[in-house]
């Protein structure tokens, strides 16, 4: 189906285990995203690619590493998972124009 | 990015138009107004977004003020899956570097039956 899809939905992990996080879109869109969502501080920009092999930071990026070797796939990966990182994290991709995001629906994050 | 302002719920009968205003007052001439929604725990939807002409397709109507100091999405029909918070965005298209997008705390609308 077309569109952009997370998984796992949902994940529970012990602190200190690395964790990767799958982002797959269909739309060949250039630009990928992820974002964490926490009560209190809304959605937060972790890191972003502008084509394969091309990745920058954002806003929240200490603790995660991404990939994109492929246009189509923007995993993001907890090197060593933290309680902190326990989060809703979000993968979106960018339409024809700038500010129009899609959003997949999300992966529940639990860091115990 | 200009800040905008909404407020923070708002509440709609099924079947009417819900206006959902945002205030952003410190705009810039080439900054956009973008809108986007987030049902509860699902990941946030697109919606719409202009410059300074109004707006319209399948989801919603924009309406920006003249001055762009303001502007107001429509729901001409809501309903009860139209539930959910509200964010405006407002943001240049040619920002460098991040293509980050600001989200804020949102508007919670309800639809009540």
């Amino acid at each position: 189906d077309a569109g952009i899809t997370q998984s796992p939905r949902y994940k529970i992990t012990e602190t200190g285990r690395q964790v990767t996080l799958m982002c797959h879109q269909t739309w060949s869109h250039s630009y990928m995203f992820w974002y964490r969502q926490d009560l209190g501080h809304g959605l937060r920009l972790i890191y972003y690619s502008a084509a394969a092999d091309i990745t920058d930071k954002g806003e929240v990026s200490d603790g995660y590493v991404v990939s994109r070797s492929k246009t189509e796939n923007f995993p993001l990966t907890l090197e060593s998972a933290t309680r902190s990182q326990t989060s809703v994290y979000f993968c979106a991709s960018r339409g024809r124009t700038l500010g129009e995001q899609y959003f997949g629906p999300g992966t529940r994050l639990t860091v115990t | 990015d200009a800040k905008t302002t909404q407020p923070p719920s708002m509440d709609c009968a099924e079947g009417r138009a819900a206006n959902l205003p945002c205030n952003h007052s410190t705009i810039s001439g080439n900054e956009y107004v973008y809108w986007y929604r987030q049902i509860h725990s699902q990941g946030p939807q697109y919606i719409i977004h202009g410059l300074k002409n109004n707006e319209t397709n399948e989801m919603a109507s924009l309406i920006i003020t003249e001055d762009r100091k303001s502007s107001t999405l429509i729901l001409p029909h809501a309903t009860l899956r139209d539930t959910a918070v509200y964010y405006c965005i407002v943001r240049s298209p040619t920002q460098g570097g991040s293509e980050k997008l600001v989200f804020g705390k949102g508007m919670k609308l309800t639809v009540n039956p």
